[in-house]
């Protein structure tokens, strides 16, 4: 069964920075792309960023690039976003997701996991 | 920037069919996949590739692409249908998602 495990989310003050870690497990973790999606409260769904399965491919949401960045480990099933310069208007939950064999693989996203929520506020 | 347009609600009554659209230009020739989300729940993958059905989701789930509209059609929804479904297509390699549309059923 395909588990995706978020954490590091939490409470945060503008301008910090946070490290959020999503624990794969069920499947071969190197075989896909990862995604971050992200879900303002009360809102609709926000693609963030997409890594191909060595690292060697990344994109980001063309409002985010320069503060965000994604990374894996594939050695310990992990898959990472690091936010810097935090805003209020990043506060959302985020969501780690499994792609397809490719980062534009366009067979959809079936797997979630439960999210994570950021809370930027002073 | 690419737009995937819904509207943001509608209703259906039980047993009949609701039809939900998402419009963005030349969006046909796009893949569209759709999710439905319950409240307080992740996001469920029930229509990719603009036709096709994940295993476990019912038969009642079905989508068409053409032109600039992808529809996900809910035949006989049911209570449990209830819920916001967005859609979702991709701008060369970025990934796009349409604002939601929440699905009341009664």
């Amino acid at each position: 069964e395909v588990q995706l495990v978020e954490s590091g989310g939490g409470l945060v003050q503008p301008g910090r920075s946070l490290r959020l870690s999503c624990a794969a497990s069920g499947f071969t973790f190197d075989d896909y792309s990862m995604h971050w999606v992200r879900q303002a409260p009360g809102k609709g769904l926000e693609w963030v960023s997409g890594i191909n399965w060595n690292g060697g491919n990344i994109d980001y949401a063309d409002s985010l690039k320069g503060r965000f960045t994604i990374s894996r480990d594939n050695a310990k099933n992990l898959l990472f976003l690091h936010m810097d310069s935090l805003k209020t208007e990043d506060t959302a939950f985020y969501y780690c997701v499994k792609g397809g064999g490719s980062l534009t693989d366009r067979t959809g996203y079936s797997h979630w996991g439960q999210g994570t929520l950021v809370t930027v506020s002073s | 920037s690419y737009d995937l347009t819904q509207p943001p609600s509608m209703s259906v009554s039980p047993g009949q069919t609701a039809s939900i659209s998402c419009s963005g230009h030349e969006l046909g020739t796009k893949y569209a996949s759709w999710y439905q989300q319950r409240p307080g729940q992740s996001p469920v993958l029930v229509i990719y590739q603009d036709t096709q059905r994940p295993s476990g989701i019912p038969e009642r789930f079905s989508g068409s692409n053409s032109g600039s509209t992808a529809t996900l059609t809910i035949s006989g929804a049911q209570a449990m249908d209830e819920a916001h479904y967005y859609c979702q297509a991709w701008d060369s390699k970025h990934v796009v998602f349409g604002g939601g549309t929440k699905l009341t059923v009664l």
